[in-house]
């Protein structure tokens, strides 16, 4: 029951450029998205979040942008740093419910 | 450092054996979540207390249960192990359970030989 979906395993991108991370979900019922991060060895880390009355929120170099109508959330990294890369996760919430994609493995290269 | 402490970091155990993983939430965090992550899957959510009481429920398997302490540590229980149960557990907690951010363990990982 895969809820989120983030259907890019993998993304290269070139230090300096932008990095945008794609996310789908399918319960509408879903009211609150957030992006964390993974390091090898490590837990997740929560990076930023968008409430679903929002459709952008955006911290330093990170943006999250949702679209509601499309069930679509995307973070924008700008500029991408080697040191982001790491594994990326989308999840999303509704209640007491907080539901993961399988996430998206950033490169940036040098 | 999240705070959030999860023992043992490797477990090696034999199919059709028990083992329980351990996790010591953020002083103040009333709630804890438990996720598996299999090899390229994502965080598959097993299971979240609040307070000592069962508040949601995900994909777990009736051979896995867990428990949460009166000092808020939580214990999840895995028994007559198979060799797909081989993965990563993650314990995260937040402070009330609602939209808010979790904090994650390191994560214990368990090799089902």
């Amino acid at each position: 029951d895969q809820q989120v979906k983030q259907n890019s395993p993998s993304l290269s991108v070139q230090e300096g450029r932008i990095s945008i991370l794609n996310c789908d979900y399918t319960n509408s019922m879903f009211d609150y998205f957030l992006w964390y991060k993974k390091y090898p060895a490590e837990g997740p880390t929560f990076l930023i979040s968008i409430s679903s009355i929002k459709d952008k929120n955006e911290d330093g170099r990170f943006t999250v942008f949702l679209n509601k109508s499309a069930k679509h959330l995307s973070l924008h990294i700008v500029p991408s740093q080697p040191g982001d890369s790491a594994v990326y996760f989308c999840a999303a919430t509704v209640d007491n419910d907080m539901r993961f994609g399988a996430g998206t493995r950033l490169t940036v290269k040098p | 450092d999240s705070g959030v402490t999860q023992t043992p970091k490797h477990l090696i155990t034999a199919t059709g054996q028990r083992v329980t993983l351990r996790c010591s939430p953020r002083s103040g965090d009333l709630s804890v979540y438990w996720y598996q992550q299999s090899l390229d899957q994502g965080l598959q959510f097993l299971i979240q207390y609040y307070n000592g009481e069962e508040r949601a429920k995900g994909n777990i398997l009736e051979r896995f249960s867990a428990q949460q302490f009166p000092d808020l540590h939580s214990e999840l229980n895995l028994s007559s192990l198979e060799l797909g149960d081989s993965a990563l557990y993650f314990c995260a907690s937040s402070a009330a359970g609602g939209k808010e951010k979790l904090f994650f363990g390191s994560g214990t990982q368990l090799s089902v030989l």
